[in-house]
């Protein structure tokens, strides 16, 4: 079957322009999550979606960031008056999120490179 | 402070050598204890999962050990394989509210 896909695959913007990043997550994954990962640092957890709630935002960066998820499937993450800081890939996991949530894999999608110039 | 370290930060093996990466964390109260692969230019793949009770997981050619007493863990590459060249990410999941501590990698390369 798919995998988590992330669309576009590679994006350049001008500073201060809006962007907005997709991911489908797998068939029947009610959790999702976004993460960026800068140049050569670790993954930075940014936001967690069971459904279409959010639960945690505490790691959206500023209020620049938003996301949404319609449907317990697609999510968008919209990055508004890009930064050059906000370079990075954003890199999009889905899992099947049980009541207990211990153990669940995630499986990742390819990420969207965001180059801000 | 929840934190989750890596050593060593790179690694270059020859193929068909052993090597352990290590993992240690401060992270509390503990869930679970991932091993994840991120080849270049690619999304993380699983590897590995433990909880507290479980101290050795296998796949494949990879093995993780987890002492949750020390919190440390390790992950040992038997055998290793060019295609083996990745980074290694170690994650730590804290029990309760989705909160996941990633380690930022170790970086081995296999040479032939």
């Amino acid at each position: 079957g798919a995998g988590v896909s992330q669309s576009p695959s590679n994006k350049v913007t001008e500073k201060g322009k809006d962007v907005e990043l997709r991911c489908d997550p797998i068939s029947g994954h009610t959790a999702l999550y976004w993460y960026r990962q800068s140049l050569g640092q670790g993954l930075e957890f940014l936001i967690y979606f069971q459904g279409n709630s959010a639960p945690d935002k505490s790691g959206l960066p500023s209020d620049r960031f938003s996301a949404e998820r319609t449907g317990g499937s697609v999510s968008t993450l919209t990055i508004q008056r890009t930064q050059q800081e906000d370079s990075a890939v954003y890199l999009c996991a889905s899992s099947y999120r049980s009541t207990s949530g211990t153990k669940e894999t995630q499986y990742f999608g390819p990420g969207t490179r965001l180059l801000v110039l | 402070k929840n934190q989750v370290e890596q050593s060593p930060q790179s690694l270059i093996i020859l193929e068909g050598k052993n090597c352990t990466l290590q993992c240690n964390y401060t992270v509390s109260p503990f869930s679970n204890l991932r091993w994840y692969k991120q080849d270049t230019g690619r999304g993380p793949v699983s590897l590995t999962i433990m909880t507290f009770s479980e101290n050795t997981k296998s796949n494949g050619r990879y093995t993780a050990t987890l002492d949750a007493d020390t919190k440390q863990s390790s992950l040992h590459i038997t055998a290793s394989q060019l295609s083996d060249s990745a980074s290694y990410i170690c994650v730590v999941v804290q029990t309760g509210a989705n909160n996941l501590f990633f380690g930022t990698g170790t970086r081995l390369t296999v040479i032939p």
